[in-house]
């Protein structure tokens, strides 16, 4: 079993539509990034967040590090976000990045 | 955009072959990692570079090896090419001790024929 698991895999929304990305991870973490790549490869680092919830513009990521759980939350999206959006904690022991499979996200206009 | 830069962009190799990807960190970080990301995959840690030295290393066969400077840019190496090492190859650079201040790099894309 993969230490972080990332539903769904794809997701092909309607722009405008709220999106929803989940993450579970089973290894104790200190921190959680969510990651955005774009296709071309480069990825950039939306938020990283160790308790609670954070906002940046239209997007929204929480995290219950008790139920070792987090989400992506897009709202009135875009076809500009349409990105592949990674998951990726950051274990307690070593601080290191492991990574979910990724969801790719197409928003059509 | 993070100031961390890697080249090539993209390379293509034969089987057998041997390949050297380059990265530059962010200024002020010293310390660098490298992933590999299959396509449709999420990165997987091949290992990190803290100090010049190797410091923590995913399950990756020792045809993979690194360095890094006093400057801390840091090089990947991959021996022995196999096609299965096809990939996009990250770096990203960080404080000591600090995977929360992690940028990446734009990726080399490398192909194995």
């Amino acid at each position: 079993k993969n230490e972080v698991e990332q539903s769904p895999q794809n997701l092909t929304a309607q722009e405008g539509e709220f999106i929803t990305i989940n993450c579970s991870y089973s290894v104790g973490i200190s921190a959680l990034h969510w990651l955005q790549q774009h296709p071309g490869g480069g990825i950039v680092s939306l938020f990283m967040l160790s308790s609670g919830k954070k906002k940046h513009g239209r997007l929204i990521a929480t995290i219950n590090i008790q139920e070792k759980h987090s989400s992506l939350h897009i709202t009135a999206s875009h076809p500009r976000d349409s990105a592949v959006y990674i998951c990726a904690p950051i274990k307690a022991a070593g601080n290191k990045l492991t990574f979910g499979g990724g969801t790719r996200v197409l928003v059509k206009p | 955009e993070t100031g961390v830069t890697q080249s090539p962009t993209h390379l293509i190799k034969t089987r057998g072959q041997q390949v050297t990807l380059r990265c530059s960190s962010q200024s002020g970080h010293n310390t660098v990692s490298w992933y590999q990301q299959a396509l449709g995959q999420g990165p997987q840690f091949i290992f990190q570079y803290y100090r010049e030295e190797e410091n923590g290393r995913g399950n990756f066969p020792p045809r993979f090896s690194g360095l890094q400077f006093p400057n801390y840019s840091s090089e990947l190496n991959v021996n022995a090419l196999e096609l299965d090492d096809s990939a996009l190859y990250l770096c990203a650079s960080s404080l000591a001790g600090r995977a929360d201040t992690q940028y990446f790099g734009p990726g080399t894309r490398l192909t194995v024929l």
